[in-house]
């Protein structure tokens, strides 16, 4: 069975910090796709990544960074100068390959990110 | 960038009654989806469509739900009779090379 898990319920940490929010995943397939998304206050989801089970190449997007690491089935998420705009939620998540395009994901329970001015 | 766009944003619903809740996807996209997540708690899978039909769908995803994709544009989400625990945000997904979600819709019933 697939299960994410994100074990930080919550994190504070004052602004220009780096923080790192984890992510943890299970999965039997050898063909699966992570994914982070934001939710911020206002309740939507912004799609901050897609990374493929074949890819373990680190990713760096601005002060966002990712780490895959296959051997720990772990795909860990950080904000490197945090910022107050960087509070949300911030949901791990996974998926099978189906087919093409078509993803099924498995959510983690999500971590709330605070960050004080 | 190319956008999902969901309506309404809020709906307020007595018990009992039908809702219809509309997704306009990315058109060239082929698999449209949609999820919940009940306050406070994860988002849950429902169902994904593909070419005009359901291709999966949840446990959640019982026979007062069905969807639809009627006009080859919208895409949306019946409940034919909400209960209290229907209350959710409901939120609508197009996947393509990335996958972006609507900015919900905000279920409520009362």
């Amino acid at each position: 069975a697939q299960k994410v898990t994100q074990a930080q319920t919550e994190i504070s940490v004052v602004e220009k910090e780096d923080v790192t929010l984890d992510c943890v995943y299970e999965t039997r397939d050898t063909t699966y796709y992570l994914f982070w998304y934001k939710q911020p206050p206002s309740g939507e989801l912004v799609f901050l990544i897609r990374r493929n089970s074949f890819d373990e190449q680190n990713e760096i997007s601005g002060r966002y960074s990712w780490n895959f690491q296959k051997s720990t089935s772990s795909f860990n998420f950080t904000i490197t100068a945090s910022q107050v705009v960087d509070s949300a939620v911030y949901f791990c998540a996974l998926s099978e390959a189906l087919m093409d395009s078509n993803y099924q994901l498995i959510w983690g329970a999500g971590t709330k990110l605070i960050i004080k001015p | 960038e190319p956008e999902v766009t969901q309506t309404p944003s809020h709906q307020v619903t007595q018990m009992g009654q039908e809702v219809i809740l509309r997704c306009v996807p990315i058109s060239n996209h082929l698999y449209f989806y949609w999820y919940r997540q009940i306050l406070g708690q994860k988002v849950e899978f429902l169902v994904s469509f593909y070419n005009n039909e359901i291709s999966e769908k949840s446990e959640i995803f019982d026979d007062q739900f069905s969807v639809e994709r009627p006009d080859g544009s919208n895409f949306t989400l019946k409940i034919r009779s909400t209960k209290l625990e229907d209350s959710a945000m409901y939120f609508c997904a197009s996947f393509g090379a990335e996958a972006f979600f609507g900015q919900g819709t905000r279920l409520t019933v009362v």
